[in-house]
């Protein structure tokens, strides 16, 4: 089954306790990106990666770390967690497209709270 | 500066009526957009898409209209029905740029 899959789905974590999240996606897709999701604010990206080893920054990167060493997967690193990071965290990945215009297939997302 | 609005927190229609969900950008280099459906406890899901070469897309009871100079888009359902009910994010993009911006979501809830 086509998917994108992160882990872990819910976490509690301490300020400062480095932490990642992992993002996999078994559909050979060049595009994928990180999103938080508060209320209120709709989905904001986080980082993106357009193919394997290149990464750029989206609307809200402070805080975060991405590495994209091999095209099926695209961690999310909190080097130094706050609570303000407390969210709802959406991993996503799209196919080819011209221009990379094309949907994006979205994880299941991961809760995470910073304590 | 939130390029991408959804005026509209939430929406509540009747059954078999339509539903009218609207976004509006600011941006003018975005050149394509899209809607997506989100459920409670899921990740949201690609409904419709349109460039903006075009004015209207069409895929079965849901149709996106665009609106370039008045930079607004919207998304008609026809008939509505009640699994319709979810968050609809509209999203914006350009050509050959990675990043992606949404709005904030439109809660639509369809009563039977």
């Amino acid at each position: 089954e086509a998917q994108v899959t992160q882990n872990p789905r819910y976490l509690i974590t301490v300020t400062g306790k480095k932490l990642t999240v992992t993002c996999s996606q078994n559909m050979n897709h060049e595009y994928m990106s990180w999103y938080r999701q508060d209320p209120g604010l709709g989905l904001r990206q986080i980082y993106y990666s357009m193919n394997v080893e290149v990464t750029d920054k989206g609307d809200v990167p402070e805080g975060y770390k991405v590495s994209r060493k091999e095209k099926r997967n695209f961690p999310l690193i909190l080097e130094s967690p706050s609570p303000n990071q407390t969210s709802l965290y959406f991993c996503a990945s799209s196919p080819p497209g011209r221009g990379h215009r094309t949907e994006a297939f979205f994880g299941q997302g991961t809760r995470l709270t910073v304590v | 500066d939130q390029q991408v609005k959804q005026n509209s927190p939430s929406l509540s229609v009747q059954e078999g009526r339509i539903s009218i969900l609207n976004c509006d950008y600011t941006n003018s280099m975005f050149d394509y957009f899209l809607w997506y459906k989100k459920y409670p406890a899921e990740g949201p899901t690609f409904l419709i898409s349109i460039s903006s070469i075009k004015d209207k897309n069409e895929d079965g009871r849901f149709t996106v209209f665009l609106n370039k100079s008045a930079k607004h888009l919207s998304l008609h359902i026809v008939p509505s029905q009640p699994g319709d009910s979810a968050v609809y994010f509209c999203a914006a993009t350009r050509t050959n740029a990675g990043k992606s911006t949404f709005g904030d979501g439109t809660t639509l809830t369809v009563k039977p």
